[in-house]
């Protein structure tokens, strides 16, 4: 079935840089989606992306949806402290569900 | 506006009981989705209820069922637990069914713990 890859799997950085990560998979999503997950919570929406080639922000969040419509790109500027926590690239598959990466685990050092 | 409830938080139980979890959606949302937490499998679709009909269904066995009220609140069981059964159980709200989008405000709770000894 459609699966989706994350990468890094975990990711540990100095406060102030820059982050990326990605998410791909083998079929074609017509939606990608990126979450964030903080310790004890649910996952909670950051941005969505409806358009191949879409170049979308929220804050110090850009993500972009790929052209070839198997892939995302999640980057994080200027990370800060409240940033830790996993990130998830989600999508709705052929049957209207909406699957998850395994995520990627973002910490940073002090 | 309250948020999405999940009771309870935390739950032991024992292989080969059965168990439920409530979740009770932020109010005016009528579609309810599951998902299954683990570790090794990450986050997986179980179902999806809106207007008290079961609007779509992951690949989980027949002892993963659920239901909705006409509140809106559901709830999700499962039955002849398994160790493997151990996982978060978060529910999704949002007012219209289908993907998980801003446009559809679809908004999760903290979830459900379950460890199965």
């Amino acid at each position: 079935g459609q699966q989706l890859n994350q990468s890094p799997q975990s990711m540990f950085i100095q406060e102030g840089e820059d982050v990326s990560m990605n998410c791909t998979s083998s079929s074609i999503f017509n939606t990608w989606l990126w979450y964030k997950q903080d310790p004890g919570e649910g996952p909670v929406l950051l941005i969505a992306l409806y358009k191949a080639g879409e170049l979308t922000s929220n804050g110090r969040l850009t993500a972009q949806f790929g052209i070839t419509r198997k892939d995302s790109f999640l980057n994080i500027s200027a990370s800060i402290p409240s940033d830790v926590g996993i990130y998830f690239c989600a999508g709705p598959n052929r049957d209207d569900k909406i699957i998850f990466g395994k995520g990627t685990r973002l910490h940073i050092l002090p | 506006k309250a948020g999405v409830t999940q009771t309870p938080r935390y739950l032991i139980k024992t292989r080969g009981q059965q168990v439920t979890l409530s979740c009770s959606p932020i109010s005016g949302h009528r579609s309810v989705s599951w998902y299954q937490q683990t570790p090794g499998q990450g986050l997986q679709f179980l179902f999806e209820y809106f207007s008290e009909t079961q609007r779509n269904k992951g690949n989980f066995p027949g002892r993963f069922s659920g239901r909705q009220f006409s509140n809106s609140r559901s709830e999700m069981n499962v039955s002849t637990l398994e160790l493997g059964d151990s996982a978060l159980y978060l529910c999704a709200s949002s007012r219209s069914p289908g993907q998980l989008t801003l446009n559809t405000e679809a908004f999760f709770g903290q979830g459900t713990r379950l460890t199965v000894v």
